[in-house]
């Protein structure tokens, strides 16, 4: 089985700043999914950014950038120029992508508070 | 607004009692999981429907059970309930299992059970 770790439940950065929110996986497989899902107040929970584990090039989407190592088994999350609407909860999580069970394997999420 | 619809949002019962949470997927998807989302566990993978039929199955108890129907909504099912079952339970629903790119999953607002 699969485990994922966030080993920050908690981090605070001033608006506009860069922060990286660590995430480190235990897996056999080879062939998974890794993903970023962010938890405001509101409880939605919002898919940031997606891995494809067979993929060397880091995902990007606007301000959101991850840092993959496979060997390392490391999966990071960057967010960059920080707004305050990015105050969250921010949980990592594996898929594995054959067949058998799909569930989202869960972090224990580190909460996010970005400062005016 | 993912377009995955939990209802109710809110629930309060009592030790011992059935509830049944129901969850109407986006308009195309086939695929429904539910996740519970608690202080001591966080967030876990329950269970997995694909088109009506079960699919997989992570951390369910016994004392849980859940469908899809006919029309791809399911419900999920929580008898003989203890104080430790309160929770927040996620329903997403995807096109298809799996994580990749056009199979993301999206969430609903969850329904937070609270028994007491």
């Amino acid at each position: 089985a699969q485990t994922v770790t966030q080993s920050q439940p908690e981090m605070s950065v001033q608006e506009a700043e860069t922060v990286t929110l660590s995430c480190t996986y235990d897996t056999s497989e080879n062939n998974y999914y890794l993903f970023w899902y962010k938890q405001p107040p509101s409880r939605q929970m919002i898919l940031v950014i997606r891995q494809e584990a067979y993929k060397q090039q880091n995902a990007t989407e606007n301000r959101f950038s991850v840092n993959f190592q496979k060997a390392a088994k490391s999966f990071s999350l960057k967010i960059s120029d920080s707004q305050l609407g990015d105050t969250a909860m921010y949980f990592c999580a594996f898929m594995y992508s054959g067949g058998g069970a799909d569930g989202l394997t869960f972090g224990k999420g580190t909460h996010l508070i970005i400062q005016p | 607004d993912s377009g995955v619809t939990q209802t109710p949002k809110h629930l309060i019962t009592a030790t011992g009692q059935r509830v049944t949470l129901r969850c109407s997927p986006r308009s195309g998807d086939l695929s429904v999981y539910w996740y519970q989302q608690s202080l001591d566990q966080g967030l876990q993978f329950l269970i997995q429907y694909y088109n009506g039929e079960e699919r997989a199955k992570g951390n369910i108890l016994e004392r849980f059970s859940a469908q899809q129907f006919p029309d791809l909504h399911s419900e999920l099912n929580l008898s003989s309930l203890e104080l430790g079952d309160s929770a927040l339970y996620f329903c997403a629903s995807s096109v298809v299992p799996g994580g990749g790119r056009n199979t993301e999953a999206f969430f609903g607002q969850g329904t937070r059970l609270t028994v007491v």
